[in-house]
């Protein structure tokens, strides 16, 4: 089945750097990559997703870029703010797109 | 809409006692899954629904059932808590195919 490995599992930056957060995917099945912010305390919710006929995808400061040939897809946050200090889970859906299968989850840290 | 609804927010359990948690959506939503949440480990899939009268196992199913008997509602039921069950449990619903919707999480301690 599908396995999804996240790296680093904890990242600090300042603030205004940027962060990137990376994935790896086993199933090469897999169509639909998204990205879940989860903040302490409360349930993830979705900032960006990539599907696989995409290489890169940006929304404001957030982009994510897709690699299939190497099964890899990553997370990149500009100018970051305290309000980005968050556990980030990245996710795959496998064959048939019916399981999503998450990565481990890098916390973020923001230092103002 | 209410969207995704888990009860109960809370419970404590004693090992071997049985308990269901319940996950309700409105908003017709074909799939449905149960997750459980331990630290370093994500999110983990416990069962999932493709539609009314259809489960599968995740990559942790070992320990819990599941039914889905309306496109609403899809219970989780503990039948002989143990301490490894210990987590927090969010239920997560979508279309077929994108975004995945949670609930508020339920946190479950077995005793």
């Amino acid at each position: 089945g599908e396995n999804v490995e996240q790296h680093p599992s904890t990242l600090s930056v300042q603030e205004g750097d940027s962060a990137v957060i990376k994935c790896t995917y086993s199933d090469s099945a897999s169509n639909y990559f998204p990205w879940y912010k989860q903040e302490l305390g409360k349930r993830p919710q979705l900032i960006i997703d990539i599907r696989s006929n995409v290489g890169e995808k940006k929304d404001q400061r957030i982009a994510v870029t897709l690699n299939k040939t190497a099964k890899h897809f990553s997370l990149h946050i500009t100018e970051t703010q305290p309000e980005d200090s968050a556990v980030y889970f990245c996710a795959a859906s496998g064959t048939g797109g019916f399981k999503t299968i998450f990565g481990a989850g890098t916390r973020l840290f923001v230092k103002a | 809409n209410a969207g995704v609804t888990q009860t109960p927010k809370f419970q404590v359990l004693k090992t071997g006692q049985s308990m269901t948690l319940q996950c309700a959506q409105d908003m017709n939503h074909e799939y449905m899954s149960w997750y459980r949440q331990d630290p370093g480990m994500g999110l983990r899939l416990i069962h999932y629904s493709v539609g009314a009268g259809i489960t599968d196992q995740g990559e942790v199913p070992n320990g819990y059932n599941v039914s889905r008997s309306t496109t609403e509602d899809f219970p989780l039921r503990l039948l002989s808590a143990a301490p490894s069950q210990t987590s927090v449990y969010f239920c997560a619903s979508r279309y077929s195919t994108g975004e995945l919707f949670f609930g508020e999480g339920s946190r479950l301690t077995v005793l």
